[in-house]
């Protein structure tokens, strides 16, 4: 059974259009995050949410914006999407916040035309 | 503010070998250190990591790595390397205080045959 599972796997899109990736974790964690990774393989933190705190880093355009129905699922929807978004997202999910390792799902690559 | 520094983008290593993939990192408190792999196409995977007690961990597919608090480091290690181990590698950082895991650049590891 697949621990972290996102979809789609492949999107492509254009300029202005607005779209969502799905996530979801089986694992019973209580902490969920979206990251994205770019071209040159660099990996940044966008959003961590648990069912308590949502913790958005500074730098990402709140065209981002996650949405989370329970605790097994953390959306991310992207408004106006800009050449760019181009890249490929990745959801991951943790127990224990801090100390717990981190499983990743096998991300979206997302491309914007 | 944390931060993780991997100061080589490429690791070239005969297979048999052993290798060493190089991190460090600055915190302010107790870091708790993890290391990833990436294989194209895929999500991270979680190899090892260290929270507190021997500085010396063991993980996944017979790598380990040693916490150095003196030299603020902590390198990934394998006694003997695979072909099968050629893949991205990430040091990370996290503290008790802050929310969210920090990555390094990356390192791309090649073993050959």
């Amino acid at each position: 059974d697949t621990a972290v599972s996102q979809t789609p796997k492949y999107l492509v899109t254009q300029m202005g259009n607005d779209k969502s990736i799905k996530c979801e974790q089986n694992l019973g964690h209580d902490t969920m995050y979206w990251y994205k990774q770019d071209s040159k393989k660099f990996l940044k933190i966008m959003f961590s949410y648990n069912n308590k705190e949502l913790i958005i880093n500074e730098t990402v355009p709140n065209r981002f914006s996650p949405k989370s129905p329970d605790k097994a699922h953390l959306n991310l929807h992207i408004n106006s999407l800009e050449l760019g978004d181009s890249a490929v997202y990745f959801c991951a999910s943790s127990q224990d916040g801090g100390s717990g390792e981190q499983y990743f799902g096998p991300g979206t690559r997302l491309t914007v035309t | 503010a944390q931060s993780v520094a991997q100061p080589e983008d490429q690791v070239n290593v005969a297979e048999g070998n052993p290798l060493t993939v190089k991190c460090t990192y600055s915190v302010s408190g107790n870091p708790y250190l993890f290391w990833y792999v990436q294989y194209p196409n895929r999500g991270l995977q979680f190899l090892l990591k260290y929270i507190t007690g021997d500085n010396l961990v063991k993980g996944s597919y017979g790598f380990e790595a040693e916490f150095n608090k003196s030299q603020t480091s902590f390198h990934l290690k394998k006694p003997s390397a695979l072909v099968s181990d050629s893949a991205l590698y990430f040091c990370a950082v996290h503290t008790g205080s802050a929310r969210q895991l920090t990555f390094g650049s990356g390192t791309q590891l090649t073993v050959l045959p």
